[in-house]
């Protein structure tokens, strides 16, 4: 069966410093793979999508990035993290090719910034 | 309708009561739609997925009905219970794959 990691649980972070948060996927080959966040008070907001190794689709303009270095890893990086970066974070994985298909989703990362 | 939207954003129901809850979407394009629960300190969990104008899918006392056509989808919960407390998420897919969250109406039931 599919599973899908995600780590840390939470994460407490001074303004400035990096971040790395990871995201695995077992059980299954050529997923697409997401990280959504929700901010406090707030619904999911997608903050990148990959179809496939190194491919990055990025819907909100900000200071972070993501890597997808192989078929079932997702990274969401930052170099440097501001206050606003807080919130919860969420990796999700579907079926490619499956658009009927939902999410399946990692437990989740609380992220706050100090 | 551009977006998702969901209605209400939150709703208090007494340990019995039944309610519903509504997601609107785009009806161009659409391929599918999704429902979630979400339990506080948990991850989404996948309820319902719809695909055909008229759809009703059902899951012990939840159900959901779909209209495609007017962009619309209704959450029912009959006889609701304290552990029915979460959060619904709707999301519509295009045939892209892409799914598009509504913010999720917050369901508290008391006891």
């Amino acid at each position: 069966s599919q599973t899908i990691h995600q780590w840390p649980a939470t994460l407490v972070q001074p303004v400035g410093s990096p971040l790395s948060l990871e995201c695995t996927v077992e059980g299954t080959s050529n997923p697409n793979l997401y990280w959504y966040r929700q901010a406090a008070g707030r619904g999911l907001q997608l903050l990148f999508y990959s179809v496939g190794i190194g491919q990055i689709s990025s819907e909100v303009p900000q200071n972070l990035s993501a890597s997808r270095p192989q078929d079932r890893q997702f990274i969401l990086s930052s170099k440097k993290l501001l206050l606003s970066d807080s919130g919860f974070y969420l990796c999700a994985w579907s079926l490619r090719g499956s658009a009927g298909y939902g999410y399946t989703f990692g437990s989740g990362t609380r992220l706050t910034v100090v | 309708i551009l977006n998702v939207e969901q209605s209400p954003q939150s709703l208090h129901v007494q340990e019995g009561d039944s309610t519903n809850f509504t997601c609107s979407f785009p009806s161009s394009n659409f391929y599918a739609l999704h429902w979630y629960r979400w339990e506080t300190a948990k991850s989404p969990e996948a309820l319902f997925v719809m695909t055909l104008n008229g759809d009703e899918k059902k899951k012990g006392r939840i159900s959901a009905t779909l209209n495609t056509k007017e962009g619309y989808s209704y959450l029912y919960i009959k006889g609701s219970q304290p552990e029915d407390s979460a959060t619904y998420l709707c999301a519509s897919n295009t045939n892209a794959g892409k799914s598009t969250f509504g913010d999720g109406t917050t369901l508290t039931v008391k006891p």
